[in-house]
């Protein structure tokens, strides 16, 4: 069965430094996305990052990178220079690419930064 | 723009009211979803529809019941057998395809209450 792993359910990080949220993933398939989603405290979900399980190298968009270690199945998301606006929850998720295309969430990570 | 509505924002109802929440999407995804997350918790896969007039169950199915006519819209009626139905409500869609790098776009969310 496909999971999900987030092991830290609240982080603090002092502005303008940088943060790792970790996530840790099982799953048999070969083939298979992750992606990690923000979602402040208004509730909606924002997309932030993707990374594919054949991609050699680490996704990043703008400050968010991913630390992507396929043989340790892990999937971390780097936050650089963080914002007091980065303050909300983080979901790491997964889609496979066989059967029924469903994504697997995390249990979240609610960050924090300190101004 | 294109987008996914969700309305309404926040629903009251008494104990034994069946509710519908309304999921409308204009991406022209063939993929949609239902998830519930309560306070502090991640999302949890209620139903999800890959094409029209088909859908299956998520993870916790018991109490809520879908239908996909239309390709655009994925209502979501929470009926009185559910038993703890107070919670977020998150709508989402996707292309229901190959390969895994399509990100779910989420709606804003309904906030259910009943009482």
């Amino acid at each position: 069965a496909q999971k999900i792993t987030q092991t830290q359910p609240g982080m603090f990080v002092q502005e303008k430094e940088a943060v790792t949220l970790d996530c840790t993933y099982d799953t048999s398939d070969p083939s298979y996305g992750l992606f990690w989603y923000k979602q402040p405290s208004s509730g909606e979900m924002i997309f932030l990052i993707y990374q594919g399980s054949y991609d050699q190298q680490n996704a990043t968009e703008g400050r968010y990178s991913l630390n992507f270690q396929k043989a340790r199945k892990s999937a971390n998301l780097v936050i650089s220079a963080s914002q007091l606006g980065d303050s909300a929850m983080y979901f790491c998720a997964m889609r496979r690419t066989s059967g029924t295309y469903k994504y697997i969430f995390g249990t979240g990570t609610r960050l924090k930064v300190l101004a | 723009d294109g987008g996914i509505t969700q309305s309404p924002k926040y629903l009251f109802r008494k104990e034994g009211q069946n509710v519908t929440l309304s999921c409308e999407q204009n991406l022209n995804h063939d993929a949609m979803y239902w998830y519930r997350q309560d306070p502090g918790q991640g999302l949890r896969l209620i139903y999800y529809s890959q094409i029209v007039n088909d859908f299956q169950k998520g993870d916790i199915a018991e109490g809520y019941s879908v239908s996909r006519e239309k390709k655009e819209s994925f209502p979501l009626t929470v009926t009185s057998a559910q038993k703890n139905p107070t919670a977020f409500y998150l709508c989402a869609s996707s292309i229901h395809s190959e390969p895994a790098s399509y990100e779910q776009y989420f709606g804003p969310g309904t906030r259910l209450t009943v009482t």
